[in-house]
C-alpha cells in the first residue's frame, strides 16, 4: 500500500463543475502539500497546510489531520485548470513523499 | 527572482556515458532535493541535501551520485547511464524549518539509448 495514495487517478469534468481530489496518507506529516504539473512543464506548489482549510481564487485545500486525509476542491472549473495535481506529504527534513497524481481534464 | 534552475532540459545518452544534471537555487535555501519522475508513479527522492556540505540517499540512489557543491547548488551525476534511468528528473529546494513550501526546477527529460 502506497504511503500517499489519491483518488481518482483520472478525472474529466466539463466547465463551470465543482471539482474534489482526494488524498489519504499513512505516514506521520508537518505539512501536505498540493502541487500542479501541467504537460510537459514543470511543477507549482500551490498549497501547504499543517491543518484547517486554506483558499487561492477558485482553488481550496483542507486536511483533516485525524483521519489523514486531504482534499482539493475547484470551484467553477475552467480548461486552464487541465493539469495532473499531486498530493504529497512533507516529513520532519521537508522530504516529500508523493502520491501519483490526478489527472484532470476540463472540457468546455 | 529565477527560483530554481535546472538544466539541461532535455538530454540523451547512450548507454553507459556520463552526464552532470546542474541544479542552482537563489533562495537561500538549506535544503535541496533530486527527484525523478516515472509514468504510473509518484516522484521519488534520489538524494537530497539537508545543508551546505551534506548529502543522503533517498529512495532510489543506485547509479547516482550528487555534490553539494555550495549553498546554491546541487548537482547529480550519473557515471553510467543505463536504460532504466531514462525518466524526468526534478530538483527541488526547501527553505529553513519544518513544514516549508518546496520550489522546483523545470525538469530535465532524459532518455538513454
Amino acid at each position: 500500500k502506497n504511503e500517499v495514495e489519491q483518488s481518482p487517478q483520472n478525472l474529466t469534468a466539463q466547465e463551470g463543475e465543482f471539482i474534489t481530489i482526494n488524498c489519504s496518507y499513512s505516514v506521520g506529516i508537518s505539512a501536505l502539500h498540493w502541487l500542479q504539473q501541467h504537460p510537459g512543464g514543470g511543477i507549482v506548489s500551490l498549497f501547504m497546510l499543517s491543518s484547517g482549510k486554506k483558499k487561492h481564487g477558485r482553488l481550496i485545500a483542507t486536511i483533516n489531520i485525524q483521519e489523514k486525509h486531504s482534499s482539493l476542491h475547484i470551484t467553477a472549473s475552467h480548461p486552464r485548470d487541465s493539469a495532473v495535481y499531486i498530493c504529497a506529504a512533507g516529513g520532519a527534513t521537508n522530504k516529500l513523499i508523493f502520491g501519483t497524481g490526478t489527472l484532470l481534464a476540463v472540457q468546455p | 527572482n529565477a527560483g530554481v534552475t535546472q538544466t539541461p532540459k532535455f538530454q540523451v545518452l547512450k548507454t553507459g556515458q556520463s552526464m552532470t544534471l546542474q541544479c542552482a537555487q537563489d533562495m537561500n535555501h538549506n535544503s535541496m532535493y533530486w527527484y525523478r519522475q516515472d509514468p504510473g508513479m509518484g516522484l521519488r527522492l534520489i538524494y537530497y541535501s539537508a545543508s551546505e556540505g551534506t548529502t543522503d540517499k533517498g529512495e532510489v540512489p543506485n547509479g547516482y551520485n550528487v555534490s553539494r557543491l555550495n549553498k546554491r547548488e546541487f548537482s547529480l551525476r550519473l557515471e553510467s547511464a543505463a536504460p532504466s534511468q531514462t525518466s524526468v528528473y526534478f530538483c527541488a529546494s526547501t527553505g529553513q524549518g519544518v513544514g516549508t513550501e518546496a520550489f522546483f526546477g523545470q525538469g530535465t527529460r532524459l532518455t538513454v539509448v
